[in-house]
């Protein structure tokens, strides 16, 4: 069981709104930053949100990151068959020394 | 970008050492770091730790005592290594650019799949 916590899997239909939330504790996301990303098996991870909030070049305005206390959340809106994947946040625990990953939600777009 | 791409056998027997490369080519190695990311069959991803140019590391806690990291600065190649491993060592391995203080990653390469059986 993942130190962070996210939900198994989310679903939404094409066009609507989708959040996966990310939980962890004050040694973690409450006094680090969190990053996200999207991995369709057999191709690389992709960044899609690192420090919190920010993006990278070329990832579209739909994906977004926010955190408050303990938790994280990506959003993303106007949902497309594409970006049916697997996402995974990640952080930096203090106590404990290493990278957490998120044990991964899985995003099926209905 | 830069493209980051590991290689290694795909198939080691419990007990030996897991030996990968991962290649960084169309760029300087700089000043980034690089990290080692696993992920076995089924589950979610792993830290396994990260090497900066100079050769400083810094790896999981909980494999520490099987891992090491190293880079070859001329080839722009980083290199990981894990002892005595056992069949929950298998799985999809990623090299990825790390950027440090805030630790995200980016890019990642493929992934390499590394079976442990005999």
């Amino acid at each position: 069981q993942s130190v962070l916590t996210q939900p198994p899997s989310v679903s939404a239909a094409p066009g609507q709104r989708v959040t996966i939330s990310c939980s962890g504790s004050s040694s973690n996301i409450g006094t680090n930053y969190v990053s996200w990303y999207q991995h369709l098996p057999g191709t690389a991870p992709k960044l899609l949100v690192y420090e919190n909030r920010e993006r990278p070049s070329g990832i579209p305005d739909r994906f977004s990151g926010s955190k408050s206390g303990t938790s994280a959340t990506l959003g993303i809106t106007g949902l497309q068959t594409g970006d049916e994947a697997d996402y995974y946040c990640a952080t930096w625990d203090s106590s404990l020394r290493l990278v957490l990953f998120g044990g991964g939600t899985k995003l099926t777009v209905l | 970008q830069v493209p980051l791409q590991e290689s290694g056998p795909r198939l080691v027997k419990p007990s030996e050492t897991l030996s990968l490369s991962c290649s960084v080519s169309g760029d300087s190695i700089g000043i980034y770091y690089n990290s080692w990311i696993r992920q076995p069959a089924g589950r979610g991803l792993e830290w396994i730790g990260r090497i900066y140019v100079d050769g400083s590391t810094m790896y999981n806690p909980n494999l520490k005592s099987r891992v090491t990291m190293s880079v070859d600065t001329s080839k722009k190649d980083f290199f990981l290594k894990i002892r005595s491993v056992t069949a929950a060592d298998s799985g999809v391995y990623f090299c990825a650019r790390t950027h440090p203080p805030t630790e995200w990653f980016d890019p990642w390469g493929q992934g390499t799949l590394v079976t442990v059986s005999s």
